[in-house]
């Protein structure tokens, strides 16, 4: 069975700072996908970057990016000039690519986020 | 364009009782999945619907069921509810075409408090 952790349960950043967030999973598929959600007081979960495992390329979407390390199984994600809208939960979670059809995502216990002045 | 939508948003319930939440897809979505996140803890995996037949089931008891509708709308049942029930139950559409997956849409969800 796929796990995921998140071994930060509380980080804090100042705004305009750069923070990263960790994560470490542990499949022994090949093929799969894993994504960063945030989750803020209104309860739905965003998405907030995307990565396939066959690519070498780490994903980026403005401020946020991810360092993926396929062999360590390691998906960090670093948050740059840090804005208070970035405060909530984050999780970090896992996909198999496998039928298409059914894409069960599985869950980090998540990181709390704050951003202080 | 909406998004995935929830009802209700909040609900309280008696120990023992069953509860039937709601959830609609993005238009065009076909796949619909149910997850339960405990305060503190990440989503866990209950079921996933697409093209109404169950495709997916998680580790949760037979008092929980689910099914989804010709419009691709889906319902969660969970029978003789139990304390550890309470939870917020989000709902989450995909465009699954053929292997390609797009992606998930999360709702807001439906936060239940069993007392």
């Amino acid at each position: 069975a796929q796990t995921v952790t998140q071994s930060q349960p509380e980080m804090s950043v100042q705004e305009a700072e750069t923070v990263t967030l960790s994560c470490t999973y542990d499949t022994s598929e090949s093929d799969y996908y894993l994504f960063w959600y945030k989750q803020p007081p209104s309860r739905q979960m965003i998405l907030v970057i995307r990565q396939e495992a066959y690519k070498q390329q780490n994903a980026t979407e403005n401020r946020f990016s991810v360092n993926f390390q396929k062999a360590a199984k390691s998906f960090s994600l670093k948050i740059s000039d840090s804005q208070l809208g970035d405060a909530a939960m984050y999780f970090c979670a896992y996909r198999r690519e496998n039928t298409g059809t059914a894409s069960k995502l599985t869950f980090g216990t998540g990181t709390r986020l704050q951003v202080t002045l | 364009d909406a998004g995935v939508t929830q009802s209700p948003t909040h609900l309280i319930k008696t120990r023992g009782q069953h509860v039937t939440l709601r959830c609609s897809p993005i238009s065009g979505h076909k796949s619909v999945s149910w997850y339960q996140q405990v305060l503190g803890q990440g989503p866990q995996f209950i079921f996933q619907y697409y093209e109404k037949e169950e495709r997916g089931r998680g580790n949760f008891p037979d008092r929980f069921s689910a099914r989804q509708f010709p419009n691709y709308s889906s319902e969660l049942n969970v029978n003789a509810l139990l304390l550890g029930d309470s939870a917020l139950y989000l709902c989450a559409s995909s465009a699954a075409r053929g292997s390609k997956w797009d992606g998930y849409t999360f709702g807001s969800g439906t936060r239940l408090t069993v007392v």
